[in-house]
């Protein structure tokens, strides 16, 4: 069964609000979780590792200030698209390792975000 | 030179074939190696992993590891069209260091004809 778990699925929200994205680990511990995007017929793009109590690292090209990671508990990390413009519209997807060292990463279900 | 290649695809392989994908990395100190499926629309899900050099077998897929030539391949028995899907290769470069995103390739589109 799933691992790791993402709400919601899809959201359709206009230009200049800002969206939640919730990612949970079901029945671990997750002191990291990835969160990636992909869009149409693209590959996995890592944006950022959020790290429970301390602050996300993000990649280069991804703003920080636009993507707020929260990662308050050991099980729950948000991603928060501030100011959302369409060509953020995209999969979202978070991920952890249920076991760190070695191990695979677990999959969100991933959320449709669609700007208007 | 990208961390991660595959070939893009779409290999196309009838109904009951071997399909075969292949993946080769760039870093020589890559411990572990990932097989994912994802389907349009949907997020990845592990099919297979691999950590070992030589061939790891799980139902209807083999992994096949060679470290000395960084490469990496999913063969898949008696294809199926639910096989039909894109297949990422990932790899995780520094997994002494606790938690680390794995690296991904761009996938490789497999299509199963009936």
């Amino acid at each position: 069964g799933a691992v790791v778990s993402q709400h919601p699925s899809w959201v359709i929200c206009k230009s200049g609000t800002s969206v939640k994205i919730e990612c949970r680990s079901l029945d671990f511990q997750a002191t990291t979780m990835f969160w990636y995007r992909q869009f149409p017929k693209q590959s996995l793009m890592l944006m950022a590792t959020s790290n429970e109590g301390s602050k996300a690292t993000y990649e280069q090209g991804v703003e920080k200030d636009k993507f707020l990671i929260n990662h308050a508990s050991l099980t729950l990390s948000t991603l928060t698209v501030t100011s959302a413009h369409p060509e953020d519209s995209s999969f979202y997807i978070c991920s952890a390792h249920r076991d760190p060292y070695n191990s695979p990463l677990h999959f969100g279900n991933g959320t449709r975000l669609t700007v208007t | 030179q990208k961390e991660v290649e595959q070939n893009s695809g779409p290999l196309s392989v009838p109904e009951g074939a071997i399909a075969s994908l292949n993946c080769t990395y760039s870093d020589r100190g890559s411990q572990s190696f990932f097989w994912y499926r994802q389907y349009s629309g949907k997020s990845p899900e592990l099919i297979m992993f691999i950590y070992s050099n030589g061939d790891k077998e799980d139902g209807r897929f083999t992994a096949q590891l060679n470290k000395a030539s960084q490469y990496v391949s999913l063969l898949i028995r008696d294809s199926q069209p639910s096989d039909s899907a894109t297949y990422l290769c990932a790899v995780n470069r520094d997994p002494n260091s606790g938690n680390t995103p794995l690296v991904f390739g761009k996938g490789t589109r497999l299509s199963v004809i009936a």
